[in-house]
């Protein structure tokens, strides 16, 4: 186990519908990264946040938002829910987001879009 | 291009035997690099991290990594059933996002 949470653990949402996704980060962990998996695909990277800033951003539109608090847990916000936003969202934890920095993985949210 | 590639396999091995799996990155300011375990419908599990050129050996497995050639490679020995699985590579350059591949899907008949 990594230490690292999601809620909820499947999600059904309809098309425009908007979703707030949460992650639970391990104690310590100042930094906070969520990505996007498609099936068959590796994740894809969506922002990532250290100390409540977003200090980095993908190729995803701003309807994709996120929130990072003090108390180690974080949210992703999308809006005007796409049939294609259906995938695993991840989010992973870790110390500083620096070079020789590990993330450690939650269980992920499923999130089917109809 | 992909920033970071890897063969989908899948790659089958029998039971036993050591499996190779490879992967190439673009992004010369690549400084680290990551094997993750993916099982089917579950989040990637790290096994492995290497910064430096050479090999990095972990039980059963061993990383490779030779930046000249832009080249990571996973070397598992004894191979189990149980390593089944997709595996992710990833490279870091340090802060902000770290990018996989799309994975190679390991098959070890027993």
């Amino acid at each position: 186990e990594t230490g690292v949470t999601q809620s909820p653990t499947h999600l059904i949402k309809t098309r425009g519908q908007q979703v707030t996704l949460r992650c639970s980060s391990q104690s310590g962990h100042n930094t906070v990264s969520w990505y996007q998996q498609a099936l068959g695909q590796g994740p894809q990277f969506i922002f990532q946040y250290y100390r409540e800033e977003e200090n980095g951003r993908g190729n995803f539109p701003p309807r994709f938002s996120g929130l990072q608090f003090p108390n180690y847990s974080s949210e992703l916000n999308v809006n005007a829910l796409e049939l294609d936003d259906s995938a695993l969202y991840l989010c992973a934890s870790s110390l500083d987001g620096g070079i020789t920095d590990t993330q450690y993985f939650g269980p992920g949210t499923r999130l089917t879009v109809l | 291009q992909k920033e970071v590639e890897q063969n989908s396999g899948p790659l089958s091995v029998p039971e036993g035997a050591i499996a190779s799996l490879n992967c190439t990155y673009s992004d010369r300011g690549s400084q680290s690099f990551f094997w993750y375990r993916q099982y089917s419908g579950k989040s990637p599990e790290l096994i492995m991290f290497i910064y430096s050129n050479g090999d990095k050996e972990d039980g059963r497995f061993t990383a490779q990594l030779n930046k000249a050639s832009q080249y990571v490679s996973l070397l598992i020995r004894d191979s189990q059933p149980s390593d089944s699985a997709t595996y992710l590579c990833a490279s870091s350059g340090g802060y902000q996002k770290v990018t996989f591949g799309t994975g190679t899907k390991l098959q070890v008949i027993p």
